[in-house]
């Protein structure tokens, strides 16, 4: 079930480096968005998310950076641990039903040891 | 934690075939949905269903597909007459309420396999 993904982006980062996923969205109507994870052979696991009314969220070693001027959002991951190497997805709803998400492509994330 | 339950989680059919995956929502939950992802490419949404009725739907959510409660439990995908271009990963979703910040729960998918 892994995403192969011949163009997926990587991101290599060293363990207990700070990681920046990056993720761009298309619809400025868009008012709420999300971070979601997959492992190899899993669903998406939900991350984070964050209104868009808001430019800052954060959880358990993970922030969320919403800049609505540029339609851009990040994720960042403090002190990458082996088992944050996933493929992460951004997703947005356009509105209306509110879990019709529109995913990202994705970003593969590899932590070194 | 609760989970989204799929089964199976790999399924090989011949062009033509129907199949049908199921999947066992979270069991508060009131609003399901399928979608899915071809291998290498972003994670699509199928449909959505809520009280018995398919509340929306992709354009790809064609004729050959159906969406069904048939009991309190379980929420099943129809594919009629499977086609190459169907192989892929079907992730079931739920959540309790349709909000704009409920997040979905997903299922560790079922994997289609066309030939």
């Amino acid at each position: 079930g892994e995403s192969v993904g011949l163009h997926l982006p990587t991101l290599s980062v060293q363990e207990g480096d700070n990681s920046i996923i990056n993720c761009a969205y298309s619809n400025s109507a868009s008012d709420y968005f999300i971070w979601y994870k997959q492992e190899s052979g899993k669903g998406p696991q939900f991350i984070i998310d964050i209104r868009s009314n808001m430019d800052k969220r954060q959880g358990q070693r993970v922030t969320v950076l919403l800049n609505k001027t540029v339609k851009h959002l990040s994720l960042q991951i403090a002190a990458t641990q082996p088992g944050d190497s996933a493929v992460y997805f951004c997703a947005e709803n356009k509105g209306g039903t509110a879990s019709k998400l529109t995913f990202g492509t994705g970003t593969r994330l590899q932590v070194t040891l | 934690e609760p989970e989204v339950t799929q089964t199976p989680s790999h399924q090989v059919t011949q062009m033509g075939q129907e199949v049908i995956l199921r999947c066992v929502p979270i069991s508060n939950h009131l609003y399901f949905y399928w979608y899915r992802q071809i291998l290498g490419q972003k994670v699509e949404f199928l449909v959505s269903f809520y009280n018995n009725e398919i509340s929306e739907k992709s354009e790809i959510f064609d004729d050959q597909f159906s969406v069904e409660r048939p009991d309190g439990s379980n929420f099943t995908l129809k594919i009629r007459s499977t086609k190459l271009e169907d192989s892929a990963m079907y992730f079931c979703a739920s959540n309790p309420r349709q909000a704009v910040n409920e997040k979905l729960f997903f299922g560790s998918g079922t994997q289609l396999s066309v030939l």
